[in-house]
């Protein structure tokens, strides 16, 4: 149950778009499409962004859109926003019926 | 709206033990799966447990099996972090989390634990 490895951070200009990698093994994000991704802003709760590695729950904006390739998953952010700056969290279901989280990654709208 | 609110959190001592409790509303709370996320100051997010709607099935992250008991009351629509031989590296937000697919589709506002002599 080792931690999903995602970049200390990003950046990137308004408008522009990003891509947050996160990384595990077969025995999670390789092995289940069940890959999640959260926003969170300083002092506020996570919120859902994606869920089952490319679904939006209602509501998110259509610019959020999460991928997957072997045991790496992405989210991309499209028409970078200011409101967009946030940590980022993704979690993967797991061969032990518990969920792992990435570190978290920064996101930086210059 | 769905609502997660938490309790029990507070300062206790290395060795100490407590009780979080989070009550639910405006959902039907025993058909869903929930868990309990936690964020240590400045860290990120780390799952703690879950529990199947039925309370037949819980799941802990292995650094917790042992100290950390999950368990939840659907007659009263609450589920219950139990903290036991808490360590100082145990301070963090615990968050209640309603789980659907794998993923927290609703949080609450978390309750703060320190461990500290």
């Amino acid at each position: 149950q080792s931690a999903l490895t995602q970049p200390a951070s990003v950046s990137g200009s308004p408008g522009q778009s990003i891509t947050i990698s996160c990384t595990g093994t077969s025995s999670d994000v390789g092995g289940y499409n069940y890959v999640s991704w959260y926003q969170q802003h300083p002092g506020k709760v996570p919120k859902l962004m994606i869920y089952d590695v490319s679904n939006r729950p209602s509501g998110v904006s259509n610019r959020f859109s999460g991928s997957k390739s072997g045991n790496t998953a992405f989210l991309t952010i499209s028409g970078l926003q200011a409101e967009d700056e946030a940590d980022y969290h993704c979690s993967s279901f797991t061969s032990s019926s518990v969920v792992v989280f990435g570190g978290g990654t920064r996101l930086t709208v210059l | 709206e769905v609502q997660l609110v938490e309790s029990g959190g507070g300062l206790v001592q290395p060795g100490g033990s407590l009780r979080l409790s989070c009550a639910a509303s405006a959902f039907t709370f025993s058909n869903y799966w929930m868990s309990w996320v936690r964020q240590a100051p400045g860290k990120g997010l780390e799952w703690v447990a879950n529990i199947k709607p039925d309370g037949g099935e819980r799941y802990y992250v292995d650094s917790m099996k042992g100290r950390f008991t999950i368990s939840r009351d659907n007659a009263k629509n609450s589920l219950y972090l139990q903290l036991n031989n808490l360590r100082v590296e145990d301070t963090a937000v615990y968050y209640c989390a309603r789980v659907w697919v794998a993923a927290v589709d609703s949080w609450g506002q978390g309750t703060l634990v320190t461990v500290s002599s």
